[in-house]
């Protein structure tokens, strides 16, 4: 199956605790993103990557890092630096070419829920 | 501020109405799109309208798009119980270099039988 997977689906943490969320995508798809939602709320990007080896800050980095070593994979660390970690976080991607990805569209892992403890 | 912005926050109807979603926003799009979410859930991709498009059907869902008025909205017609939902419209637009998707707060709507 095409898709992206985000992993574990629940995640814990205890303050002062660097944690790490997986993203992983068979899509072939270019560019990755990491969104933060919290109760109630839309999304805010928090980084992205267009292309491997290179990654961009959104609106929300601050606290987190990200990678992007290989194009299938997009890890983020919620650092401890980051001082209201509990939410939700999604992961999507997108591709550049036409075929079984709709252009401009973003497709989405089914999120981690992270909770500090 | 958000980009978009939705009205209203939350509604609620009898299944079989017709369900209607308002989207504002406040710069220049390449597209907009909308997206819902089933609670605790990711996103799924519902429909992308372009700028230069005023109307797109999918199903049971119309999207109308006025770029005079930077507003858009989602119709779902002959709602049924599974529609029960969040909506979250998203607007593509280069800021500040890129290219970013910036989502609304949603509607959550909710399908009574």
């Amino acid at each position: 199956d095409g898709g992206i997977t985000q992993s574990p689906k629940y995640l814990f943490r205890k303050e002062g605790q660097n944690v790490t969320l997986s993203c992983e995508q068979n899509l072939n798809h270019d560019a990755m993103y990491w969104y933060r939602q919290d109760p109630g709320q839309g999304l805010r990007l928090i980084y992205y990557s267009q292309i491997v080896n290179d990654f961009q800050k959104g609106d929300i980095a601050e606290g987190y890092s990200v990678s992007r070593e290989k194009k299938e994979s997009f890890p983020l660390t919620v650092t401890s630096a980051q001082k209201n970690p509990t939410a939700f976080y999604l992961c999507a991607s997108k591709g550049r070419t036409a075929g079984v990805s709709i252009l401009d569209t973003q497709y989405f892992g089914p999120g981690t829920r992270l909770t500090v403890l | 501020s958000q980009q978009g912005e939705e009205d209203p926050q939350a509604l609620s109807i009898q299944e079989g109405e017709n369900a209607t979603m308002n989207c504002s926003y406040k710069t220049s799009i390449n597209n907009l799109q909308w997206y819902r979410q089933n609670s605790g859930r990711g996103l799924v991709h519902l429909i992308l309208i372009r700028s230069n498009e005023r109307e797109k059907h999918s199903g049971r869902l119309r999207v109308t798009l006025d770029t005079s008025k930077k507003s858009s909205s989602l119709l779902i017609t002959a709602s049924r119980a599974a529609d029960t939902a969040s909506y979250f419209c998203a607007t593509d637009a280069y800021i500040q270099g890129a290219q970013k998707l910036v989502f609304g707060q949603g509607t959550r709507l909710t399908i009574n039988p």
